[in-house]
């Protein structure tokens, strides 16, 4: 059974338009997150919430707007797509949320085109 | 910039070498993970090693940490080509349970 699974793994659309990522985990963490890797493999922070309250939000466009509507489900909507969303997404979760003592656990990515 | 740095970006050995790459931080943390990504695919964590510790094994790894230098390596031996991937340290800096990502070593294992 997979741990963290992302829904799609590819996305390809045109510029303006409205799309959304969805995750889900079945470890029963109560920490998920949303990080973005760009073309040169840099990995970096979007959001994090711990029990659906919103723990990390970095800065990003509010465009970008997450949702938790449980513990084990945390979506990613992003409204007027740009060239420069262009990326990969990760969902990732962990166990514990004052600091994680044992690894994340990422989803195989969302590799997000827009054209 | 808080961003880990790794070094080398790119490293290619041949198959039964050793690998070593390394990781330098800025600020206190709590802890370093090392995780390996395939092309293509997710992140996966490899190993973790606290504040408080100076080096940790598992299996074919080695991660040494020292704080005062602010830094870590992570050190596989005896390689193989399913080593081939990207290497990322991630390092834990305070209560927000984020983890703050290195630049990344991408890893070639030849036969």
């Amino acid at each position: 059974d997979t741990a963290v699974s992302q829904t799609p793994k590819y996305l390809v659309t045109q510029m303006g338009n409205d799309k959304s990522i969805k995750c889900e985990q079945n470890l029963g963490h109560d920490t998920m997150y949303w990080y973005k890797q760009d073309s040169k493999k840099f990995l970096k922070i979007m959001f994090s919430y711990n029990n659906k309250e919103l723990i990390i939000n970095e800065t990003v466009p509010n465009r970008f707007s997450p949702k938790s509507p449980d513990k084990a489900h945390l979506n990613l909507h992003i409204n007027s797509l740009e060239l420069g969303d262009s990326a990969v997404y990760f969902c990732a979760s962990s166990q514990g949320g004052a600091g994680p003592t044992y690894g994340y656990t990422f989803g195989s990515g969302t590799r997000l085109t827009v054209v | 910039s808080q961003q880990g740095e790794e070094d080398p970006q790119a490293l290619s050995i041949q198959e039964g070498e050793n690998a070593t790459m390394n990781c330098s931080y800025k600020t206190s943390i709590n802890n370093l993970q090392w995780y390996r990504q395939n092309s293509g695919r997710g992140l996966v964590h490899l190993i973790l090693i606290r504040s408080n510790e100076r080096e940790k094994h598992s299996g074919r790894l080695r991660v040494t940490l020292d704080t005062s230098k602010k830094s870590s390596s992570l050190l596989i031996t005896a390689s193989r080509a399913a080593d081939t991937a990207s290497y990322f340290c991630a390092f834990n800096t305070g209560t927000a349970s984020k983890l703050t990502f290195g630049t990344g070593t991408r890893l070639q294992v030849t036969l």
